[in-house]
């Protein structure tokens, strides 16, 4: 039992460059968010998704564009990478129809050159 | 939108002494307060949470209150001990599905 899993844990770009962020719960859960850390900011909500077909812009969704391929999968893609995109993106996931826990995956390390 | 403020942004506490870390938030629709801690490069993880119907809740060191009228809630950690060194997170949703909106984090040092 895996939990939230998200690759890579580290990348570097170029600005410019484009990636795909990927991430996947083995948890059977509906929700799924796409969150981003800056130091002194906490957790930003960049995209969420409350069910399978479904995604909804957070707070800082702009840059980025997100897939939901499945209930398992979530994807997080920045198509043309700036600077100000350098951040720690944590992918995490929670049951709908109650708040409850959300479980992180344990983040990925993005630097834009 | 919610806004949630979180204070102080740094704590330090010698061990044994105790640790409050307060949020206040702004959407009085906000039903769902978890606080998360994050150890140095890691992944933030739940240690506690309360719903807008109960006042306090209680595990061992940890506890939370919630003042709806006020619209805050506040951490107290007792007893502190360095492995508590970390940063916490309060949150606040209104959303049954869970969108969570997050303090800055406060910083943490237990010293001995």
């Amino acid at each position: 039992n895996a939990g939230v899993t998200q690759t890579p844990k580290f990348q570097v770009l170029k600005t410019g460059q484009s990636m795909t962020l990927q991430c996947a719960q083995d948890m059977n859960h509906n929700s799924m968010y796409w969150y981003r850390q800056d130091p002194g900011m906490g957790l930003r909500l960049i995209y969420y998704s409350a069910s399978e077909g479904t995604t909804d812009k957070g707070e800082v969704p702009n840059g980025y564009n997100v897939s939901r391929l499945n209930k398992r999968e979530f994807s997080l893609r920045l198509e043309s990478a700036a600077p100000s995109q350098t951040s720690v993106y944590f992918c995490a996931s929670s049951e709908a129809g109650v708040n409850t826990e959300a479980f992180f995956g344990q983040g990925t390390r993005l630097t834009v050159v | 939108g919610e806004n949630v403020e979180q204070h102080p942004s740094t704590l330090s506490v010698q061990e044994g002494d105790s640790a409050v870390i307060k949020c206040t938030y702004s959407d009085s629709a906000s039903n769902y307060f978890p606080w998360y801690k994050q150890e140095l490069g890691k992944r933030p993880q739940l240690i506690i949470d309360i719903r807008s119907n109960v006042g306090e809740k209680k595990d061992q060191r940890i506890a939370v209150t919630l003042n709806k009228t006020a619209k805050h809630f506040s951490l107290h950690i007792t007893e502190t001990q360095p492995e508590d060194s970390a940063v916490y997170f309060c949150a606040a949703s209104r959303d049954s599905w869970g969108k969570l909106q997050f303090g800055a984090g406060t910083q943490v040092v237990v010293t001995p």
